[in-house]
């Protein structure tokens, strides 16, 4: 157990549709990151958090946005969901600086489908 | 932004074998990092090794990294049906962005 909690575990949707993925990092951790993982696309990285503030962005579109709230959790936004959406998508934390020995520690994971 | 890639992508081997995986990246970087992931979930950070640092050694783990040849090593000694799992390893940008980027993996499968 890496001590980062996501939730859900599994969600279906629709295509269309909107929806929000919860991500806790470990206790200490400013940093919290996205990832998306596809089986054609590998494990990409989408955004950044740094205690409340966005740090760094990555292949993130347009329809998708996150947040870190004062807590520390983060949330991912996916909206106008596509059949391309479907993948597993992650968070992690890192414990601070969040500087060049970023260890990073994952979360389970919550599983998308796009029907 | 440059992208670690591992290789092979699949290795199939015996209990009590060693398994060695490759991974190559194209620019300078600050650490390369390795990570487990079993099927379907999160990943596990296995190691880090500095750039300034040639070789680690972490329990049946050990990596090695040559920067003049933008490569580095994963070799797991005595492996165990347990060890089957993809791993991936991690580079940042020594230009300061902070971010591991993942390579494909190599998946392997170790048969009792």
């Amino acid at each position: 157990d890496s001590g980062v909690t996501q939730t859900p575990k599994h969600l279906i949707t629709a295509t269309g549709q909107r929806v929000t993925l919860r991500c806790s990092p470990r206790s200490g951790d400013l940093s919290v990151y996205w990832y998306q993982q596809s089986l054609d696309q590998g494990l990409q990285f989408l955004i950044q958090y740094y205690n409340g503030e966005e740090r760094a962005k990555g292949n993130i579109l347009e329809r998708f946005s996150a947040q870190q709230f004062p807590d520390l959790h983060s949330e991912l936004n996916l909206s106008s969901l596509e059949l391309g959406d479907s993948a597993l998508y992650f968070c992690a934390s890192s414990p601070p600086p969040g500087g060049t020995y970023n260890e990073q520690f994952f979360g389970p994971g919550t599983r998308l489908t796009v029907l | 932004s440059q992208q670690g890639e591992e290789d092979p992508q699949a290795l199939s081997i015996q209990e009590g074998e060693n398994a060695t995986m490759n991974c190559s990246y194209k620019t300078s970087i600050n650490n390369l990092q390795w990570y487990r992931q079993n099927s379907g979930r999160g990943l596990v950070h296995l190691i880090l090794i500095r750039s300034n640092e040639r070789e680690k050694h972490s329990g049946r783990l050990r990596v090695t990294l040559d920067t003049s040849k933008k490569s580095s090593s994963l070799l797991i000694t005595a492996s165990r049906a347990a060890d089957t799992a993809s791993y991936f390893c991690a580079t940042d940008d020594s230009g300061g962005s902070y971010i591991p980027t993942f390579g494909r993996g190599t998946s392997l499968i170790v048969h009792p």
